[in-house]
């Protein structure tokens, strides 16, 4: 079993919708959590950032964290077509785990149509 | 955002040559990384530096080697390139615990 698991997709979905973005885990270390936002030949950016369990909102984007289920989640409101990119969830251990590596999942392509 | 830069950002090379990609920040980050990306396999790690010659192997090291003799640069150097070798290189930074990576824009290397 992989460390991470992310359904590579693709995804498309039509302006407006809400998405939703999953990851699931094997490691009960892990206990930072990140999304990345990386579009075509480009290099990814940090969308999201959520230390252990919860939910963490910032405009359109919300990031959940259940680490009971070891699961995160990335839901995006209002999708537009600028949201058109690959995402990927990333976690690491905490300091004593081996903070300084982040796991990737494979990602996951999104397309939102006009 | 850190300030990174990668060079080349685009590079052809023919199998069995030396191949050495650049990796510069601004930010005094201590760690540097060197990812790896292809279709199916996404982000892997190649190598990775703690400091100032201090360097370690990610999941993916053979046939590539790292050096960091200052803090703002680290160097990825595949000794005699092979095709399997194509791909997308990625260098990333890291402040430490409580902040994210950090990642470049990328190197395309094709290798025939």
């Amino acid at each position: 079993q992989k460390e991470v698991e992310q359904d590579p997709g693709p995804l498309s979905v039509p302006e407006g919708a809400i998405v939703s973005l999953n990851c699931t885990y094997s490691n009960s270390a892990f206990q930072y959590f990140m999304w990345y936002r990386q579009y075509s030949r480009k290099g990814p950016e940090l969308l999201m950032y959520t230390y252990s369990s919860g939910n963490k909102e910032d405009g359109r984007f919300t990031a959940q964290v259940d680490k009971s289920s070891k699961y995160i989640s990335l839901f995006i409101r209002d999708s537009q077509p600028s949201d058109s990119a690959t995402y990927l969830c990333a976690m690491s251990a905490g300091v004593r785990g081996g903070s300084e590596k982040l796991v990737f999942g494979k990602g996951t392509k999104l397309t939102v149509n006009p | 955002d850190a300030g990174i830069t990668q060079s080349p950002r685009h590079k052809v090379t023919e199998t069995g040559t030396p191949v050495t990609l650049r990796c510069h920040q601004t930010e005094n980050h201590r760690y540097m990384y060197w990812y790896r990306q292809d279709p199916g396999h996404g982000l892997r790690l190649i190598h990775y530096s703690y400091g100032v010659k201090d360097t370690d192997k990610g999941e993916v090291s053979d046939g590539y080697s790292v050096s960091r003799s200052k803090t703002e640069d680290f160097l990825l150097t595949l000794e005699s390139a092979t095709s399997s070798q194509t791909s997308v290189y990625f260098c990333a930074t890291w402040w430490g615990v409580g902040d994210t990576q950090y990642f470049g824009p990328g190197t395309r290397l094709t290798v025939l």
